[in-house]
């Protein structure tokens, strides 16, 4: 079974600063790996993900996150926060089972910019 | 470039009654997924359908229910609405051998 744990509901920055969203999985086979973020009244968009290979991986928008698979765990962090980074960030994790791939969500963390 | 399409955006129900969520995408993909969002819970999966003609429940199945009759479309019927499904509801749909899933805009219903 896999589960994902978010730490977190609220992260709040001030813009320019560091942005670091924690997220943790378990997983009983090798997993991949998604962060998705999701605008206000929008759907959720997928911001960059881990399959295979290197595992430090960059997505859309300057953010990139890192597959650690000693600590279970595949924070996304941005060097710089800009104000319309302020969103709903997703992590996930989805797993082969019969052949099919299940997506599993975090309950999410609310990212705040201040000016 | 439609993607994965869900209609209608918004909807108000009252108790018992019925309706379906529609959901279609134009990519060929063989997965498709209903999610329900709720504040501070993610998402939890309400069922799931491998194909055409395969469907099978995910964690919170009770009070909808689903049908897969082609590729493109996944309707989520609601027989009797419930104040516990005001929720936003999303379709997704993603292709064998890639586990990225594309997300549609949502629907927002509320049942009073």
């Amino acid at each position: 079974a896999q589960s994902v744990t978010q730490l977190g509901s609220h992260v709040s920055v001030s813009e320019g600063a560091l942005v670091l969203l924690r997220c943790n999985y378990s997983s009983s086979v090798p997993p991949y790996l998604f962060w998705y973020v999701q605008y206000p009244n929008q759907g959720l968009q997928l911001l960059l993900k881990y399959t295979t290979g290197a595992t430090l991986v960059k997505g859309i928008n300057g953010f990139e996150a890192e597959f650690k698979k000693s600590e279970t765990s595949f924070h996304l962090t941005k060097p710089s926060a800009h104000m319309s980074d302020a969103a709903e960030y997703f992590c996930a994790v989805s797993e082969r089972s019969g052949g099919s791939y299940i997506p599993t969500f975090g309950r999410g963390t609310s990212l705040i910019v201040h000016p | 470039n439609a993607g994965v399409t869900q209609t209608p955006k918004f909807r108000i129900l009252k108790i018992g009654q019925s309706m379906t969520l529609q959901c279609t995408q134009d990519m060929n993909h063989n997965y498709m997924y209903w999610y329900r969002q709720d504040p501070g819970m993610g998402l939890k999966l309400i069922y799931y359908s491998v194909g055409a003609g395969i469907t099978d429940k995910g964690e919170v199945p009770n009070g909808y229910n689903v049908s897969r009759s082609t590729t493109e479309d996944f309707p989520l019927r609601l027989e009797l609405a419930a104040p516990s499904q005001t929720s936003v509801y999303f379709c997704a749909s993603s292709y064998q051998g890639n586990p990225e899933a594309f997300f549609g805009q949502g629907t927002r219903l509320t049942v009073v």
